[in-house]
């Protein structure tokens, strides 16, 4: 069965420091893995998109790395900040052209000051 | 800017009413899909659509239906609004390709009385 797992479930930490959110996933035949950010009461926002052959991607202070092998993805954040304060869901594509999304449950994170 | 807009962003509706969620895009993206997003439950498929007056069933699509009679516009019906469907909508939208440029809506939160 097709399957996304994300740890932990809700993370708090102080504004300045960093934190590692992990995505595991049982999908075949893989496509390709995202990460989105959702700030409540809003749609999820992509921040990365990576294939199978990349195993690290950066998009501004957000770092996601894949491990195709190990099937584990992480998304680094670096020097929290408030405004990082939401939900951040693993979504993996399954399929050749990516037909089928499976989503995880999500982290939720809180940045307090 | 790449836009999935939902015409509301909060409804309150009374049970037994007949409910529209509307969702357009300006990507003249192939693929539409209805989600409803659930505290634990993560992200689920609704129905989602691939082109024009085209429909498929995803995984909860009942007491749902949808309509799609333009590529730019597809719409979720509540055919009789109940108390269990409160939660979030959301609509996304991507090319026939779905590896890449998936893009949601910022979100209907729907709430039946």
């Amino acid at each position: 069965k097709n399957q996304v797992e994300q740890s932990p479930q809700s993370l708090i930490i102080l504004e300045g420091k960093n934190c590692t959110l992990q995505c595991n996933y049982t999908v075949s035949p893989f496509s390709n893995l995202r990460w989105y950010k959702q700030d409540t009461g809003r749609g999820p926002v992509s921040l990365t998109i990576m294939t199978f052959s990349e195993n690290t991607k950066s998009n501004g202070r957000y770092t996601a790395t894949l491990d195709a092998d190990t099937k584990q993805s992480s998304l680094h954040i670096t020097a929290s900040q408030l405004s990082d304060s939401a939900s951040y869901i693993c979504v993996v594509s399954a399929g050749q052209a990516g037909t089928a999304l499976i989503f995880g449950k999500g982290t939720t994170l809180s940045v307090s000051s | 800017d790449v836009k999935v807009t939902q015409s509301s962003r909060y409804l309150v509706k009374r049970t037994g009413e007949k409910v529209f969620l509307e969702c357009v895009q300006d990507m003249d993206h192939e693929n539409m899909f209805w989600y409803r997003q659930d505290p634990g439950l993560g992200l689920r498929l609704i129905y989602f659509s691939y082109d024009v007056k085209m429909k498929e069933k995803g995984d909860i699509p009942e007491g749902y239906s949808v309509s799609r009679e333009k590529k730019e516009r597809f719409s979720l019906i509540l055919e009789s609004a109940s108390t269990n469907q409160t939660s979030m909508y959301l609509c996304a939208s991507s090319p026939r390709d779905r590896g890449h440029g998936y893009t949601f809506g910022s979100g209907t939160r729907l709430t039946v009385v």
